[in-house]
């Protein structure tokens, strides 16, 4: 299996411009994550689906940034309008055990300027 | 509020020394605990997790120790090698909560 799969690698974009992350979760695994990583405030949660389903989104930081999963092989995170702050790894993970054993991918680097 | 792990310690060791890295939780209903190790640039992976129902696990070079009564999580990493050189993250969760709190980190660096 080649792991999770995220798109673009890295994004350079401009303050205002919408910015959309993609996610291929393992094949098999009904759970979905998105994570934020910076250097002040570590790992967040940002959002979690279970069977497509978002079940939990309170780790979204603003109406600025949504998510979806529109089958289970597939996950978008879009910004709009993107802003600075928002410079930060952006990670996708999967499970097949909700919580437990979540497999990263390599993650989305995000540059705002 | 509930936190884990404060700190971004730096812990070095010699290649073949044994290492212990270290992670404190706050809240006393977290039942289910997993150790992450990120290399640069690389998403973490999963080294190894433990129920609150144990105070010990154990893998390949790896054991985890639970002591709820401080709420305290360590990783010990036997014969350490360069290859272990990385960023631990502890992470946590328990009973009615939906996501994994992660803390800061400990950067683990093995000198040859």
């Amino acid at each position: 299996d080649a792991g999770v799969i995220q798109s673009p690698r890295h994004e350079v974009t401009e303050m205002g411009q919408e910015v959309t992350l993609r996610c291929k979760p393992i094949s098999g695994h009904n759970s979905l994550f998105w994570y934020r990583q910076t250097m002040m405030r570590g790992l967040e949660l940002l959002i979690y689906f279970n069977n497509n389903v978002p079940i939990d989104d309170s780790g979204m930081p603003e109406d600025r940034f949504s998510a979806k999963m529109p089958n289970a092989s597939f996950s978008t995170l879009k910004i709009q309008p993107s802003e600075p702050r928002d410079s930060a790894v952006y990670f996708c993970a999967s499970s097949s055990r909700g919580l437990t054993e979540a497999f990263f991918g390599q993650g989305t680097r995000l540059t705002v300027v | 509020g509930e936190s884990v792990g404060l700190h971004l310690p730096t812990l070095s060791v010699q290649e073949g020394d044994n290492s212990i890295i270290n992670c404190a939780y706050s809240n006393s209903a977290s039942d289910y605990f997993i150790w992450y190790k990120q290399e640069s640039g690389k998403g973490p992976q999963f080294i190894i997790d433990i129920r609150s129902n144990m105070d010990k696990r154990q893998g390949q070079r790896v054991t985890v120790l639970l002591n709820k009564t401080v709420k305290h999580l360590s990783l010990q990493i036997a014969a350490t090698q360069p290859g272990d050189s990385a960023v631990y993250f502890c992470a946590e969760t328990g009973p009615g909560r939906r996501a994994l709190t992660f803390g800061s980190g400990t950067r683990l660096q093995v000198q040859p």
